[in-house]
């Protein structure tokens, strides 16, 4: 049981590149979400998703768009990307009701 | 808007001692679940404690146990007989509310330093 798992774990990116940040849990839960972590300061809810085609914005996500074609996958897409979004990333994923949230092991993005 | 505020930037205690990192909240949700993680510095978020509002009793896991004060909105860690292995960064979170406790808001950290 591999849990949530985020590819890359490590990524450098040029202003103005794209890039999608990976996510897939195997636990067959319909929620999941996508926060940042800046550095020295708590998660921010970037977008949500509630089942297969259903998403929603966040806190924070301006910079980013999401899809959920399968219960599964949630990727990260990042358009045009700039040094602001220079941080780590979390796709977290649950049961509903299920008390519990397990989180991926983050993605490092920086961003030059 | 929901918020969580951990005023302590930084705390430090000595091995096998006792420490209480302090969390405040702020939401207009009557029934509303808190949490506690631990982030150590490989940056994995691991849940050390849950609480549910509508629970007057407070939670223990083992060696942390919290102190929750609703009507104050206040949710203190408890950290008992402190282990080096403790030292990490404590987020305090609230969720948003509805069925889904994944849309958390996080306070911004308390860093603790286990000295032996």
């Amino acid at each position: 049981n591999a849990g949530v798992t985020q590819t890359p774990k490590f990524r450098i990116l040029k202003i103005g590149q794209s890039m999608t940040l990976q996510c897939t849990q195997d636990m067959n839960h319909n929620y999941m979400y996508w926060y940042r972590q800046d550095p020295g300061m708590g998660l921010k809810l970037i977008y949500y998703s509630v089942g297969a085609g259903i998403t929603d914005k966040g806190e924070v996500p301006n910079g980013y768009n999401v899809s959920r074609s399968t219960t599964e996958d949630f990727p990260l897409r990042l358009e045009l990307a700039a040094p602001s979004q220079t941080s780590v990333y979390f796709c977290a994923s649950e049961v509903p009701r299920g008390n519990t949230i397990y989180f991926g092991e983050g993605s490092w993005l920086t961003v030059v | 808007a929901q918020t969580v505020t951990q005023s302590q930037p930084e705390m430090s205690v000595q091995e096998a001692e006792t420490v209480t990192l302090s969390c405040t909240y702020d939401t207009s949700e009557n029934n509303y679940y808190l949490f506690w993680y631990k982030q150590p510095p490989s940056r994995q978020m691991i849940l050390v404690i849950r609480q549910e509002a509508y629970k007057q009793q407070n939670a223990t896991e083992n060696r942390f146990s919290v102190n929750f004060q609703k009507a104050a909105k206040s949710f203190s860690l408890k950290i008992s007989d402190s282990q080096l292995g403790d030292t990490a960064m404590y987020f305090c979170a609230a969720n948003v509310g509805g069925t889904s406790y994944g849309k958390l808001t996080f306070g911004q950290g308390t860093i603790l330093t286990v000295h032996p």
